[in-house]
């Protein structure tokens, strides 16, 4: 039962649009949200969260938006960047701080030159 | 501050035979959880422990297991080693209630079962 998913297992940009990866999940107890970026042979990096309590959070050229109705989170990279070619998970926090954070498959972005 | 150490990065192992693999995490952070990556699997959750107890489990054999000392510092063992636990195994650490209850990995230890 993927509590977590990630739809999009590889996405395609050219370098200076909008990269857009996307997220659904199942679970109405979630409420803290997650992105991390993971190279090759390296572990994931931390790269932004949300709080369910926001609809929208921004750092850099990086936003995360929240649709709690539809339960469905989405991360915006713009401008894309060759270096944002990576492996994009989504993680999910239960409200439960005891119980385990839940990821998705992940998404393999490639940013076209 | 230091990140999440995990050691040995790469080993090779024989199959049958067994492994140890060791976690330092964040100082202060006393829930460590283990994962395993193998290509187009995603991360797959081993088991997570706190204040040296574990606490949440994922759906791996009895093969697989770990401990957590009363530093923290955990390691996780895979006996009786087959080819298909050959794999990026992650370790990430958190203080949960803090920082939104954001999780940090280490780089990894490379395991390859011939």
């Amino acid at each position: 039962d993927q509590q977590v998913k990630q739809n999009s297992p590889s996405l395609s940009v050219q370098e200076g649009r909008i990269s857009i990866l996307n997220c659904d999940y199942t679970n109405s107890m979630f409420d803290y949200f997650l992105w991390y970026k993971k190279y090759p042979a390296e572990g994931p990096t931390f790269l932004i969260s949300i709080s369910s309590i926001k609809d929208k959070n921004e750092d850099g050229r990086f936003t995360v938006f929240l649709n709690k109705s539809a339960k469905h989170l989405s991360l915006h990279i713009v401008p894309s960047q060759p270096g944002d070619s990576a492996v994009y998970f989504c993680a999910a926090s239960p409200m439960n701080r005891d119980d385990k954070i839940i990821f998705g498959k992940g998404t393999r972005l490639h940013i076209l030159p | 501050k230091a990140g999440v150490t995990q050691t040995p990065r790469y080993l090779i192992k024989t199959r049958g035979q067994q492994v140890t693999l060791s976690c330092s995490p964040i100082s202060g952070h006393r829930s460590v959880s283990w994962y395993q990556q193998t290509p187009g699997q995603g991360l797959q959750f081993l088991f997570e422990y706190f204040s040296e107890t574990q606490r949440n489990k994922g759906n791996f054999p009895g093969r697989f297991s770990g401990r957590q000392f009363s530093n923290s510092r955990s390691e996780m063992n895979v006996s009786t080693l087959e080819l298909g636990d050959s794999a990026l195994y992650l370790c990430a650490s958190r203080e949960p209630g803090t920082a939104g209850n954001t999780i940090y990995f280490g780089e990894g230890s490379w395991l390859t079962v011939v």
